[in-house]
């Protein structure tokens, strides 16, 4: 039972456009989003967050949305850097449970190309 | 400042063996979670310590134990391995319990497990 879903394994993206990362979720106990980038050989990198009583976060070149009737959050980097190529993980966490109890998606592989 | 650091980086067993991996939370940290990632996949949810205290649990069988220690530091134990059990095992610290801000967590690069 998948409850938190990433559908595209993939993406590759031309560095200065905008790198688009989608995540679906199905447990509507959620009430709060992260966004998570890994690269290799290092542990998960805290990116942005979203409560569930927003629609969107910004933070510098990153921006997230929550679209709550659709249980869908998607993350917006602009513009994309080669630097930015890792993979993105989505996570949510309950309302009942602390915030150190995540369930993340399969996560992205972006890359982004010079 | 340290990161969360967690030993050894890499290990191999083989079936039947029992594994301690080791986590030392950022300082300040009083909550250390654990989370198993296997190939392919997402990490999952395996542990919350708080305090020194179990605060949550996810769905893995009793061979997998773990601990907090009075420096907050902790150790995960996973007894009669199975092949399954090979995984990138991340320990993940934050100050609090709640969501938000400095709760956030905060990973260590991860222990490689190779059971044989």
């Amino acid at each position: 039972d998948q409850q938190v879903k990433q559908n595209s394994p993939s993406l590759s993206v031309q560095e200065g456009r905008i790198s688009i990362l989608n995540c679906d979720y199905t447990n509507s106990m959620f009430d709060y989003f992260l966004w998570y980038k890994k690269y290799p050989a290092e542990g998960p990198t805290f990116l942005i967050s979203i409560s569930s009583i927003k629609d969107k976060n910004e933070d510098g070149r990153f921006t997230v949305f929550l679209n709550k009737s659709a249980k869908h959050l998607s993350l917006h980097i602009v513009p994309s850097q080669p630097g930015d190529s890792a993979v993105y993980f989505c996570a949510a966490s309950g309302w009942e449970t602390s915030g150190s109890r995540l369930t993340f998606g399969e996560g992205t592989q972006l890359t982004v190309n010079p | 400042d340290a990161g969360v650091t967690q030993s050894p980086t890499h290990l191999i067993k083989t079936r039947g063996q029992q594994v301690t991996l080791r986590c030392s939370p950022i300082s300040g940290h009083k909550s250390v979670s654990w989370y198993q990632q296997v190939l392919g996949q997402g990490p999952q949810f395996i542990f919350q310590y708080y305090e020194k205290e179990e605060r949550g649990r996810g769905n893995f069988p009793d061979r997998f134990s773990a601990r907090q220690f009075p420096n907050y530091s902790s150790e995960l134990n996973v007894n009669a391995l199975l092949l399954g059990d090979s995984a990138l095992y991340l320990c993940a610290s934050s100050v609090g319990r709640g969501k938000g801000g400095a709760n956030v967590l905060t990973f260590g690069a991860g222990s490689r497990l190779t059971v044989l």
